[in-house]
Protein backbone atom coordinates (compact mmCIF):
# COMPACT_ATOMS: atom_id res chain seq x y z
CA UNK A 1 0.00 0.00 0.00
CA UNK A 2 0.98 3.60 0.25
CA UNK A 3 3.32 5.18 2.28
CA UNK A 4 4.32 8.49 2.74
CA UNK A 5 7.65 9.84 4.44
CA UNK A 6 7.86 13.50 5.23
CA UNK A 7 10.91 15.28 7.06
CA UNK A 8 11.69 17.44 8.57
CA UNK A 9 9.57 16.39 11.75
CA UNK A 10 10.50 19.55 13.28
CA UNK A 11 11.98 22.72 11.70
CA UNK A 12 12.75 26.40 13.09
CA UNK A 13 13.22 29.43 11.34
CA UNK A 14 13.45 33.46 11.61
CA UNK A 15 10.05 35.28 10.46
CA UNK A 16 10.39 36.60 7.32
CA UNK A 17 12.53 33.61 6.13
CA UNK A 18 11.20 30.85 4.09
CA UNK A 19 10.18 27.48 5.15
CA UNK A 20 10.24 24.23 3.06
CA UNK A 21 8.86 20.52 4.01
CA UNK A 22 9.15 17.55 1.63
CA UNK A 23 7.17 14.42 1.14
CA UNK A 24 8.21 11.46 -0.71
CA UNK A 25 5.58 8.56 -1.56
CA UNK A 26 5.66 4.97 -2.90
CA UNK A 27 2.73 4.26 -4.58
CA UNK A 28 2.59 5.75 -8.19
CA UNK A 29 -1.14 5.77 -8.79
CA UNK A 30 -1.23 8.66 -6.23
CA UNK A 31 -3.12 11.69 -7.83
CA UNK A 32 -3.87 13.57 -4.87
CA UNK A 33 -1.40 15.26 -2.25
CA UNK A 34 -2.83 17.83 0.08
CA UNK A 35 -1.30 19.86 3.07
CA UNK A 36 -2.83 20.34 6.15
CA UNK A 37 -1.87 22.68 9.15
CA UNK A 38 -2.77 22.21 12.55
CA UNK A 39 -2.67 24.98 15.22
CA UNK A 40 -1.71 23.77 18.95
CA UNK A 41 -5.21 22.42 20.27
CA UNK A 42 -7.01 22.63 16.96
CA UNK A 43 -8.20 20.48 13.88
CA UNK A 44 -5.89 19.87 10.36
CA UNK A 45 -7.08 21.96 8.30
CA UNK A 46 -6.41 22.33 4.60
CA UNK A 47 -4.16 24.53 3.02
CA UNK A 48 -3.50 23.74 -0.01
CA UNK A 49 -3.53 20.66 -2.39
CA UNK A 50 -2.46 19.34 -5.75
CA UNK A 51 -3.25 17.19 -8.39
CA UNK A 52 -1.12 14.74 -10.50
CA UNK A 53 -1.36 16.82 -13.79
CA UNK A 54 0.33 20.14 -12.02
CA UNK A 55 3.54 20.31 -11.26
CA UNK A 56 3.24 23.62 -8.91
CA UNK A 57 0.48 25.79 -6.84
CA UNK A 58 0.70 28.71 -5.61
CA UNK A 59 -2.00 30.37 -2.77
CA UNK A 60 -0.16 33.63 -1.58
CA UNK A 61 2.95 33.32 0.36
CA UNK A 62 2.17 29.48 0.42
CA UNK A 63 3.24 27.05 -2.89
CA UNK A 64 3.37 22.77 -3.72
CA UNK A 65 5.34 21.88 -6.15
CA UNK A 66 5.05 17.68 -7.17
CA UNK A 67 8.03 15.81 -8.80
CA UNK A 68 5.85 12.61 -10.21
CA UNK A 69 8.64 11.29 -11.46
CA UNK A 70 10.83 11.10 -8.22
CA UNK A 71 7.71 10.79 -6.63
CA UNK A 72 8.02 13.40 -4.09
CA UNK A 73 6.53 16.84 -3.17
CA UNK A 74 6.88 20.05 -1.48
CA UNK A 75 5.39 22.94 0.49
CA UNK A 76 7.14 26.15 0.62
CA UNK A 77 5.91 29.17 2.84
CA UNK A 78 7.86 32.44 2.17
CA UNK A 79 7.84 35.54 4.45
CA UNK A 80 6.83 33.10 7.27
CA UNK A 81 5.20 34.96 9.85
CA UNK A 82 4.82 34.09 13.92
CA UNK A 83 0.94 32.44 13.26
CA UNK A 84 2.49 30.18 10.73
CA UNK A 85 3.38 28.61 13.29
CA UNK A 86 1.86 24.89 13.83
CA UNK A 87 2.32 21.27 12.62
CA UNK A 88 2.14 20.55 8.98
CA UNK A 89 1.16 17.01 7.58
CA UNK A 90 1.07 16.21 3.60
CA UNK A 91 -1.21 13.46 2.75
CA UNK A 92 -1.39 11.29 -0.74
CA UNK A 93 -4.45 9.60 -2.05
CA UNK A 94 -5.28 7.14 -4.67
CA UNK A 95 -7.79 7.31 -7.20
CA UNK A 96 -11.18 6.57 -6.72
CA UNK A 97 -9.68 5.68 -3.04
CA UNK A 98 -11.42 8.41 -0.98
CA UNK A 99 -8.98 7.87 1.75
CA UNK A 100 -5.74 9.34 2.76
CA UNK A 101 -2.45 8.34 3.62
CA UNK A 102 -0.75 11.15 6.00
CA UNK A 103 2.85 11.78 6.62
CA UNK A 104 4.45 11.75 10.20
CA UNK A 105 3.94 15.81 10.14
CA UNK A 106 6.85 18.90 10.68
CA UNK A 107 6.25 21.11 13.80
CA UNK A 108 7.00 24.53 12.42
CA UNK A 109 8.35 26.92 14.70
CA UNK A 110 8.73 30.55 13.24
CA UNK A 111 10.53 32.76 15.97
CA UNK A 112 10.03 36.50 16.06
CA UNK B 1 -20.12 25.39 6.20
CA UNK B 2 -19.16 21.76 7.32
CA UNK B 3 -19.41 20.07 10.70
CA UNK B 4 -17.64 17.59 12.22
CA UNK B 5 -18.42 17.51 16.18
CA UNK B 6 -16.97 14.44 18.70
CA UNK B 7 -18.88 13.49 21.43
CA UNK B 8 -16.29 14.20 23.93
CA UNK B 9 -12.89 16.99 23.84
CA UNK B 10 -11.31 15.01 27.18
CA UNK B 11 -11.87 11.51 28.27
CA UNK B 12 -10.31 9.16 30.96
CA UNK B 13 -11.41 5.31 31.25
CA UNK B 14 -9.97 2.48 32.78
CA UNK B 15 -7.93 -0.34 31.40
CA UNK B 16 -10.63 -3.17 30.28
CA UNK B 17 -13.36 -0.48 30.12
CA UNK B 18 -15.53 -0.46 27.17
CA UNK B 19 -15.30 3.25 25.09
CA UNK B 20 -17.22 4.36 22.76
CA UNK B 21 -16.26 7.67 20.70
CA UNK B 22 -18.52 9.19 18.34
CA UNK B 23 -18.53 11.63 15.40
CA UNK B 24 -21.30 13.24 13.42
CA UNK B 25 -21.06 15.27 10.29
CA UNK B 26 -23.60 17.39 9.46
CA UNK B 27 -22.77 17.68 5.10
CA UNK B 28 -24.27 14.48 4.00
CA UNK B 29 -21.43 13.24 3.28
CA UNK B 30 -20.98 9.85 2.42
CA UNK B 31 -17.40 8.49 3.50
CA UNK B 32 -16.05 9.00 7.06
CA UNK B 33 -12.99 8.15 8.47
CA UNK B 34 -11.34 7.58 12.23
CA UNK B 35 -7.73 8.51 13.08
CA UNK B 36 -5.35 8.13 15.97
CA UNK B 37 -2.44 10.50 15.92
CA UNK B 38 0.63 10.21 17.94
CA UNK B 39 3.53 12.57 18.53
CA UNK B 40 5.97 11.82 15.32
CA UNK B 41 3.45 9.19 14.10
CA UNK B 42 1.48 11.53 11.97
CA UNK B 43 -2.62 10.63 11.49
CA UNK B 44 -3.11 6.90 10.96
CA UNK B 45 -6.16 5.41 10.25
CA UNK B 46 -8.02 2.81 12.05
CA UNK B 47 -11.30 2.44 10.09
CA UNK B 48 -13.07 4.36 7.51
CA UNK B 49 -16.78 4.07 5.56
CA UNK B 50 -17.99 4.15 2.75
CA UNK B 51 -21.90 4.18 3.20
CA UNK B 52 -24.05 3.05 6.25
CA UNK B 53 -23.51 -0.10 7.58
CA UNK B 54 -20.13 -0.56 5.29
CA UNK B 55 -17.00 -0.37 7.44
CA UNK B 56 -13.39 -1.08 5.97
CA UNK B 57 -10.01 -1.64 8.00
CA UNK B 58 -7.58 1.27 7.85
CA UNK B 59 -3.72 0.43 8.71
CA UNK B 60 -4.06 0.13 12.37
CA UNK B 61 -7.46 -1.79 13.04
CA UNK B 62 -6.33 -3.80 16.01
CA UNK B 63 -8.47 -3.51 18.97
CA UNK B 64 -10.92 -1.20 17.67
CA UNK B 65 -14.64 -1.52 15.86
CA UNK B 66 -16.60 0.84 14.39
CA UNK B 67 -21.07 1.32 13.69
CA UNK B 68 -22.42 3.31 11.00
CA UNK B 69 -25.95 3.25 11.50
CA UNK B 70 -26.85 6.27 10.51
CA UNK B 71 -25.07 8.51 7.53
CA UNK B 72 -23.96 11.62 9.71
CA UNK B 73 -22.89 9.03 12.61
CA UNK B 74 -19.86 7.43 12.80
CA UNK B 75 -18.82 5.65 16.11
CA UNK B 76 -15.48 3.84 17.21
CA UNK B 77 -15.25 1.72 19.64
CA UNK B 78 -12.36 0.35 21.92
CA UNK B 79 -13.80 -3.31 23.17
CA UNK B 80 -11.14 -3.31 25.74
CA UNK B 81 -9.39 -0.57 26.25
CA UNK B 82 -5.60 -0.53 27.03
CA UNK B 83 -2.74 2.24 28.05
CA UNK B 84 -1.75 1.62 24.96
CA UNK B 85 -4.86 2.82 23.49
CA UNK B 86 -4.41 6.53 24.89
CA UNK B 87 -4.06 8.91 22.20
CA UNK B 88 -6.05 11.77 20.09
CA UNK B 89 -8.56 10.52 17.63
CA UNK B 90 -9.60 12.41 15.21
CA UNK B 91 -13.08 12.05 12.97
CA UNK B 92 -13.44 13.25 9.36
CA UNK B 93 -15.86 13.14 6.61
CA UNK B 94 -15.68 13.82 3.22
CA UNK B 95 -18.35 14.10 0.12
CA UNK B 96 -17.39 11.02 -1.79
CA UNK B 97 -14.78 8.54 -3.22
CA UNK B 98 -13.50 11.35 -5.35
CA UNK B 99 -10.89 13.72 -4.56
CA UNK B 100 -12.09 15.87 -2.02
CA UNK B 101 -11.09 17.67 1.10
CA UNK B 102 -11.54 16.09 4.52
CA UNK B 103 -13.02 17.65 6.96
CA UNK B 104 -11.77 17.14 10.88
CA UNK B 105 -13.27 16.73 13.86
CA UNK B 106 -11.89 19.05 17.05
CA UNK B 107 -10.35 15.63 18.10
CA UNK B 108 -11.01 13.30 21.61
CA UNK B 109 -7.85 13.33 23.80
CA UNK B 110 -8.64 9.53 25.69
CA UNK B 111 -6.38 8.83 28.57
CA UNK B 112 -6.34 5.05 29.75
CA UNK B 113 -5.30 4.48 32.90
Amino acid sequence: GENVEQHPSTLSVQEGDSAVIKCTYSDSASNYFPWYKQELGKRPQLIIDIRSNVGEKKDQRIAVTLNKTAKHFSLHITETQPEDSAVYFCAASIPQGGKLIFGQGTELSVKP
Amino acid sequence: DVKVTQSSRYLVKRTGEKVFLECVQDMDHENMFWYRQDPGLGLRLIYFSYDVKMKEKGDIPEGYSVSREKKERFSLILESASTNQTSMYLCASVRDRGINEQFFGPGTRLTVL
